[in-house]
C-alpha cells in the first residue's frame, strides 16, 4: 500500500513563505499526478494544485501568483511553496496521489498542520 | 469556478437506516463526480470514483449514481462506522472544487 508522508514547518510567520514536501516511500512517483489540498474549518476542503512526473503544473487561480510547485523523481518527493502567507493559510495541508485515468484522489498523507502566526 | 452544492448539510440516522447524500454541479460535469468519507482527525478516504465506482474494499452497501449536474450516494444499510463527515468533489475541471460536506450523526 503506498504511503504518503508530508513534513515542514508547523508553524510560518505573516509574510513569509511556507514550504512542505511530501515523500512518497518506495515509488513510483513518475507514473501519476500529485496534488496539494488544504482544509481548513473556515473554507473545507481546497485544491491548491497539481504537478506532473515532468513537472508540468496546474495551480488554483485564487493562489496562483502565491505558489510553486515542484517534483523531484529521483528523490520521490513532491514540494510545495506558498509565498506571503496570512492568517488565512492557517490550515491542515495534504498531500495526495491521482488515481489512473480519473482525477480522483486516491492515497493521501495523514496531514500536517500549519499555523501562520508571528 | 464549478461550484458544488451537497445537502443536506447534516444528517442523524440510525444503524440500519437507509440514507442519501445529493450534490449538484454548477454545471454539467457529465460523471466527473468523486465521493470521499472522512473520520475527525483523519484524511479523508475516496469511497466513489467517476460517480459509481465502487473503490477496492469499500463495502458495497455504498453505492454512487448521477450525470450532468446531479449525484447522489446512497449507504443502503447504515453501520457504526459509518458516521462520519462526507464530501463530494468534481474532477471534471481545474480546479477541482468540492462540496462543504455532509456530516452524518447517530440518532
Amino acid at each position: 500500500q503506498v504511503q504518503l508522508q508530508e513534513s515542514g514547518p508547523g508553524l510560518v510567520k505573516p509574510s513569509e513563505t511556507l514550504s512542505l514536501t511530501c515523500t512518497v516511500p518506495g515509488g513510483p512517483i513518475s507514473s501519476y499526478y500529485w496534488s496539494w489540498i488544504r482544509q481548513s474549518a473556515g473554507k473545507g476542503l481546497e485544491w491548491i494544485g497539481r504537478v506532473n512526473p515532468s513537472g508540468s503544473t496546474n495551480y488554483n487561480p485564487s493562489l496562483n501568483s502565491r505558489l510553486t510547485m515542484s517534483v523531484d523523481t529521483s528523490k520521490n518527493h513532491f514540494s510545495l511553496k506558498l509565498s506571503s502567507v496570512t492568517a488565512a493559510d492557517t490550515a491542515v495541508y495534504y498531500c495526495v496521489r491521482h488515481a489512473a485515468g480519473s482525477d480522483a484522489f486516491d492515497i493521501w498523507g495523514p496531514g500536517t498542520m500549519v499555523t501562520v502566526s508571528s | 469556478d464549478i461550484q458544488m452544492t451537497q445537502s443536506p448539510s447534516s444528517l442523524s440516522a440510525s444503524v440500519g437506516d437507509r440514507v442519501t447524500i445529493t450534490c449538484r454541479a454548477s454545471q454539467s460535469i457529465s460523471t466527473f463526480i468523486n465521493w470521499y468519507q472522512q473520520k475527525p482527525g483523519k484524511a479523508p478516504k475516496l469511497l466513489i470514483s467517476v460517480a459509481s465506482i465502487l473503490q477496492s474494499g469499500v463495502p458495497s452497501r455504498f453505492s454512487g449514481s448521477g450525470s450532468g449536474t446531479d449525484f447522489s450516494l446512497t449507504i443502503s444499510t447504515l453501520q457504526p462506522e459509518d458516521f462520519a463527515t462526507y464530501y463530494c468533489q468534481q474532477s471534471y475541471s481545474t480546479p477541482y472544487t468540492f462540496g462543504q460536506g455532509t456530516k452524518l450523526e447517530i440518532k
